[in-house]
C-alpha cells in the first residue's frame, strides 16, 4: 500500500512551547490529509481535514488557533500544537487518501506521541 | 452524522481458532467500510476493506462481510496466530462533505499460544 511518513515519532516538550508534526505522502500525491488524535485505549478522533492550498476544516470543538495546520504541497501537511499544555499530551496520527486506488483508500502515518511536561 | 458501534471491546481466543469482530453503522448512505489493525505505539494499518456493492471479501485468513439491510459488517480472522494480537478498528465512510471516516471504539484481540 501507499506510504505515509510522520515525524517525529515521539516528542517531549515543556508547557508553553510549540511543537510541529510533519506528515508526508511518500509515493503519491494527497490533496487531502486528515489529522487524528488518540488517547490511551480509545478510538481515533478526527481533529481536522487538511486541504492542499486552502484552509483546513476543523471538527467541532477543536481550536483552530491551538492546532495550526498547513498543507503547502501535495505531499506535506504539518500540524503545529501551539503553546502546548499537559492536556495536549496525546497520540497524534495523520492520514492521507491515495486517489490512485480505485477505492480511495486511506493510509495512516506511524503516529506521534506528544508528552507535555 | 454517522455513528459506528463495535463489539466486543476485548476478545481472547486460542491460537488456531477464529475471531469475529462486529460493527454496526447508522448512516445508510455510507458506502465504504475499512478495517484497521493497530499495534501499540503505531499508526493504524489497513488490512481489508469493502464497498457497499459487495457482500463479502476475503484476503487469505481475513474476510469481511457486509449486510447493508441490517447496516452491519464483520471481520473474520481464521487460523489465528500470536502476531494477530492487536487492536482492530472498523470504520465507515460518510459520503457527505469531505468523505470522513468514522471509527468504531476498537477491539483488543489477544491470541493465546
Amino acid at each position: 500500500g501507499a506510504v505515509v511518513s510522520q515525524h517525529p515519532s515521539r516528542v517531549i516538550c515543556k508547557s508553553g512551547t510549540s511543537v510541529k508534526i510533519e506528515c508526508r505522502s511518500l509515493d503519491f500525491q494527497a490533496t487531502t490529509m486528515f489529522w487524528y488524535r488518540q488517547f490511551p485505549k480509545q478510538s481515533l478522533m478526527l481533529m481536522a481535514t487538511s486541504n492542499e492550498g486552502s484552509k483546513a476544516t476543523y471538527e467541532q470543538g477543536v481550536e483552530k488557533d491551538k492546532f495550526l495546520i498547513n498543507h503547502a504541497s501535495l505531499t506535506l501537511s504539518t500540524l503545529t500544537v501551539t503553546s502546548a499544555h499537559p492536556e495536549d499530551s496525546s497520540f497524534y496520527i495523520c492520514s492521507a487518501r491515495d486517489l490512485s486506488w480505485t477505492n480511495e483508500k486511506l493510509f495512516f502515518g506511524s503516529g506521534t506521541q506528544l508528552s507535555v511536561l | 452524522g454517522e455513528n459506528v458501534e463495535q463489539h466486543p471491546s476485548t476478545l481472547s481466543v486460542q491460537e488456531g481458532d477464529s475471531a469475529v469482530i462486529k460493527c454496526t453503522y447508522s448512516d445508510s448512505a455510507s458506502n465504504y467500510f475499512p478495517w484497521y489493525k493497530q499495534e501499540l505505539g503505531k499508526g493504524p494499518q489497513l488490512i481489508i476493506d469493502i464497498r457497499s456493492n459487495v457482500g463479502e471479501k476475503k484476503d487469505q485468513r481475513i474476510a469481511v462481510t457486509l449486510n447493508k439491510t441490517a447496516k452491519h459488517f464483520s471481520l473474520h480472522i481464521t487460523e489465528t496466530q500470536p502476531e494477530d494480537s492487536a487492536v482492530y478498528f472498523c470504520a465507515a465512510e460518510s459520503i457527505q462533505g469531505a468523505q470522513k471516516l468514522v471509527f468504531g471504539q476498537g477491539t483488543r484481540l489477544t491470541i493465546n499460544p
